[in-house]
């Protein structure tokens, strides 16, 4: 079992809509979560990060967690072509108070006009 | 203000030779990670440094890969006798350190290395 599992995708969603993105992971003592977005040819960027159980919302996108069924999302409303991209889910484990994330394999975003 | 930047951005070299990479955090960011990103691999993990701490070292994939940041700035990853399965994206990233549960990595635009 990996790490941290993402859907490969392509995810598919029409301009306007609502993206859904998941990630499951196997660490129960996991203490943060960070979602990213890499356009093709680039570096990652972070989009935002939760690390407390429940929803955390900042402009078009939401972040939720559950640390019971091991459990992260990210919903993008509002879905723009320009967010067609690839989303890294990542993880930071417990017990080390800084470094190494573990990353998903991101999970393809198309969002057609 | 400045993002972390890296050097070269892209590499060719031929399999044997060695090459240097190079990373500058953002200014103030006492913390500093170096992935890879590879077809089929992911982003994975190779080595931070965290202030004047022994690095964490544990994602290097060989003796033939090390690193070192001086002065507690600027970094280089230095891989020898290069394989072609090194050929990768290397990428780093910078932190502030502020809280363990808070602190959020930056990355670089990376260096596109090529083994030939």
């Amino acid at each position: 079992q990996k790490e941290v599992e993402q859907n490969s995708g392509p995810l598919s969603v029409p301009e306007g809509a609502i993206a859904s993105l998941n990630c499951t992971y196997s660490d129960r003592g996991s203490q943060s979560f960070f979602w990213y977005r890499q356009y093709s040819g680039k570096s990652p960027e972070l989009i935002m990060f939760i690390y407390s159980n429940g929803d955390k919302e900042d402009g078009r996108f939401t972040a939720q967690l559950n640390k019971a069924s091991q459990y992260v999302s990210l919903l993008i409303r509002d879905s723009q072509p320009s967010d067609s991209a690839t989303y890294l889910c990542a993880v930071k484990a417990g017990g080390t108070s800084y470094g190494k994330l573990t990353f998903g394999q991101g999970t393809i975003l198309t969002v057609h006009p | 203000g400045a993002g972390v930047s890296q050097s070269p951005s892209n590499k060719v070299t031929e399999k044997g030779k060695d090459v240097e990479l190079r990373c500058d955090p953002i200014s103030g960011h006492t913390a500093l990670y170096w992935y890879r990103q590879s077809l089929g691999q992911g982003l994975e993990f190779l080595i931070y440094f965290q202030g004047n701490s022994a690095p964490d070292k544990s994602g290097l994939p060989s003796d033939r890969f090390s690193a070192e940041r001086t002065g507690g700035s600027v970094s280089t990853l230095t891989i020898q006798r290069t394989q072609q399965e090194d050929s990768a994206v290397y990428l780093c990233a910078s932190s502030f350190l502020i809280h363990p549960s808070t602190d959020t990595q930056y990355f670089g635009p990376g260096t596109r290395l090529t083994v030939l």
